[in-house]
């Protein structure tokens, strides 16, 4: 069965730094999206994707933060400088459409890690 | 905005019962879809089941069903014949117009 996948599983980085998390979709679908979730905390939406631009995105997602589908089969978050409470797992997931009654598939996750 | 509501953080269940997780939802929207996520230890995020909210009929997915009441905002997800692997965080969902908003999360334990 088609899966989403997401590399690293994890990634630590020092505060300030940049780091890029990759998400490979399934390879059908035309929805992208990133979620991130705090440790111990809810799942909170940061952005949605279509025809290579944001479609949505919360009020998490701030100018630090960029996505992109650089190669047609990658897809793309990018935190310009990390700070501590950007440490979370973030997640992937795509769909065939936008909305249900089409699914969300969801990724592993990174676990990203600012010390 | 929509928010999602589950009160119980953490709920245990022997192996073989029947346990109920709370979800209460606030939107003044009508049209609408509710879901129930699982989170096994191994972080992936599986849809359990789905709700659309102009249909009365409660959804149903194998031992997975839900009391979905629309007047009173809630949407309970019943388990039953509870299995070592429902063992994971359960997440309640609201998705309205590309906007998804998840509940904090219910820890369930299935202990043997």
């Amino acid at each position: 069965e088609p899966e989403v996948t997401q590399t690293p599983s994890h990634q630590v980085t020092q505060m300030g730094q940049e780091v890029i998390l990759r998400c490979v979709p399934i390879s059908n679908h035309l929805y992208f999206y990133w979620y991130r979730q705090i440790l111990g905390q809810k799942v909170e939406f940061l952005v949605s994707f279509y025809n290579n631009e944001i479609s949505e995105k919360s009020e998490i997602f701030d100018d630090q933060f960029s996505v992109e589908r650089p190669d047609g089969s990658n897809f793309t978050l990018k935190i310009r400088s990390t700070k501590l409470e950007d440490s979370a797992m973030y997640f992937c997931a795509s769909s065939v459409e936008r909305g249900p009654p089409y699914e969300q598939y969801f990724g592993p996750g990174t676990r990203l890690t600012v010390t | 905005a929509q928010t999602v509501t589950q009160s119980q953080p953490e709920m245990s269940v022997q192996e073989a019962e029947t346990v109920t997780l709370s979800c209460t939802y606030d939107t003044s929207e009508n049209n609408y879809y509710l879901f129930w996520y699982k989170q096994p230890p191994s972080r992936q995020m599986i849809l359990v089941i789905r709700q659309e909210a102009y249909k009365q009929q409660n959804a149903t997915e194998n031992r997975f069903s839900v009391n979905f009441q629309k007047a009173a905002k809630s949407f309970s997800l019943k388990i039953s014949d509870s299995q070592l692997g429902d063992t994971a965080m359960y997440f309640c969902a609201f998705y309205n117009n590309n906007d998804m908003r998840f509940g904090a999360g219910t820890r369930l334990t299935v202990k043997p």
